[in-house]
């Protein structure tokens, strides 16, 4: 088992151009995270899939967009890159979704221009 | 929302000594409080939770605390060893899928 992958590694864009991180788990799971990660401010939910065909908003939705393709694969939009989105981007996945153990993909860098 | 505090920002122990992490929440409707541990460029890893029905839980050399009424958490490591050194997040779940993390504790085992 793979667990969470997450592609791209490290990206670096130009304000305004868009881009989409790719979120792939395969342990089976319900619930899929994707959280950002700022030095000095722990870890954000941005989005997450509750289960298949489902998605809500979290703690800093702005700026991005979601997709949650099949049970497998999460991906996270940006339309319009900011330096303000300048961070490590972390999808996740738990089996359950209700307050259950999440499982972290590797990360991507990213920087913004 | 829930609001996370988590201190110290950093912290210094020698090899086998105890290290003390606390956190604060706002919500009392939080009743799942997991911890985890991310080392230098790696992912974070839950290394133990506890749910509000619980006070303390215990996993070998590391256990957690909860108080509910005070509404804060705390995880104990005991008898430290250089390869615990790494950054520690707490975060609280109120319901569902939401998940609020701590700002993290930077923890250096000193050999």
């Amino acid at each position: 088992n793979a667990g969470v992958t997450q592609t791209p590694k490290f990206q670096v864009l130009k304000t305004g151009q868009s881009m989409t991180l790719q979120c792939a788990q395969d342990m089976n799971h319900n619930s899929m995270y994707w959280y950002r990660q700022d030095p000095g401010m722990g870890l954000r939910l941005i989005y997450y899939s509750a289960s298949e065909g489902t998605t809500d908003k979290g703690e800093v939705p702005n700026g991005y967009n979601v997709s949650r393709l099949n049970k497998r694969e999460f991906s996270l939009r940006l339309e319009s890159a900011a330096p303000s989105q300048t961070s490590v981007y972390f999808c996740a996945s738990s089996a359950q979704g209700r307050q259950e153990t999440q499982y972290f993909g590797p990360g991507t860098r990213l920087l913004v221009l | 929302g829930e609001n996370v505090e988590q201190h110290p920002s950093t912290l210094s122990v020698q090899e086998g000594d105890s290290a003390v992490i606390k956190c604060t929440y706002s919500d009392s409707a939080s009743n799942y409080f997991p911890w985890y541990k991310q080392e230098l460029g790696k992912r974070p890893q839950l290394i133990i939770d506890i749910r509000s029905n619980v006070g303390e839980k215990k996993d070998q050399r590391i256990a957690v605390t909860l108080n509910k009424t005070a509404k804060h958490f705390s995880l104990h490591i005991t008898e430290t060893q250089p390869e615990d050194s790494a950054v520690y997040f707490c975060a609280a779940s109120p319901t569902g899928n939401q998940f609020y993390f701590g700002t993290g504790t930077s923890l250096t085992v000193i050999p």
